[in-house]
């Protein structure tokens, strides 16, 4: 149990395109979902944690503007990387918590995005 | 948010067992430690949780002393496919609490 999916695996767009990466809780509801961002070597950054139904929460130094989350439903969160340029090229990583097992997160296996 | 700190990387040969030890000096009353793997290109995979002593599964150990100030994951018997990222985390008393990825410890097994 716990799943969760994202869709695409893997992209690569042109410069100034906009890119949809979808995040599923496959067999739970996920109340929280969190959206991480993560490049070569490094560490998994926080960009943002998402409340369904309710706006995001970005973190310092994140766009909101250019990163657009959507939190409609209990087992869908999307990231919308707006007019995405090659310096947004990482690996896009989601998770997700449920409220009944409120002190575990589930991870996605992450979207590779390659702005050209 | 709890800060972690962890070693960078460690080397060990198969079949031994491995102890990454990580520090959370300011861990909250509440929190929770867990600890997460990831293999290149894929999204963390948890491995074990704890608050506080002895916690064990098929796979790993975590070992938390008194003080909760830091935590081991202990290996048993490792193999090439443990070659990973392991990382500390502190919090989760909440799911909707944010927590923070330190630099994780790069665990190389070798043959």
């Amino acid at each position: 149990g716990a799943v969760v999916s994202q869709h695409p695996s893997r992209v690569i767009c042109k410069s100034g395109t906009s890119v949809k990466i979808e995040c599923r809780s496959l067999d739970f509801q996920a109340t929280t979902m969190f959206w991480y961002r993560q490049f070569p070597k490094q560490s998994l950054m926080l960009m943002a944690t998402s409340n369904e139904g309710s706006k995001a929460t970005y973190e310092q130094g994140v766009e909101k503007d250019k990163f657009l989350i959507n939190h409609a439903s209990l087992t869908l969160s999307t990231l919308t990387v707006t007019s995405a340029h090659p310096e947004d090229s990482s690996f896009y990583i989601c998770s997700a918590s449920q409220r009944e097992t409120y002190n575990e997160q589930f991870f996605g296996p992450g979207t590779r995005l390659t702005v050209l | 948010l709890a800060k972690t700190t962890q070693p960078i990387s460690m080397d060990s040969y198969e079949g031994q067992e491995v102890n990454i030890t990580c520090s959370h000096n300011n861990i909250a009353t509440n929190d929770y430690i867990t600890w997460y793997q990831q293999f290149p290109s894929q999204g963390p995979r948890f491995i074990i949780q704890g608050y506080k002593t002895k916690v064990t599964n098929e796979v790993a150990s975590l070992f938390i002393p008194a003080d909760r100030k830091s935590s081991t994951l202990s290996l048993p018997r490792v193999s090439l496919s443990d070659t990973a990222v392991y990382y500390c985390l502190v919090g989760l008393s909440g799911g909707y609490q944010k927590v923070t990825f330190g630099t994780g410890t790069k665990l190389q097994v070798i043959p």
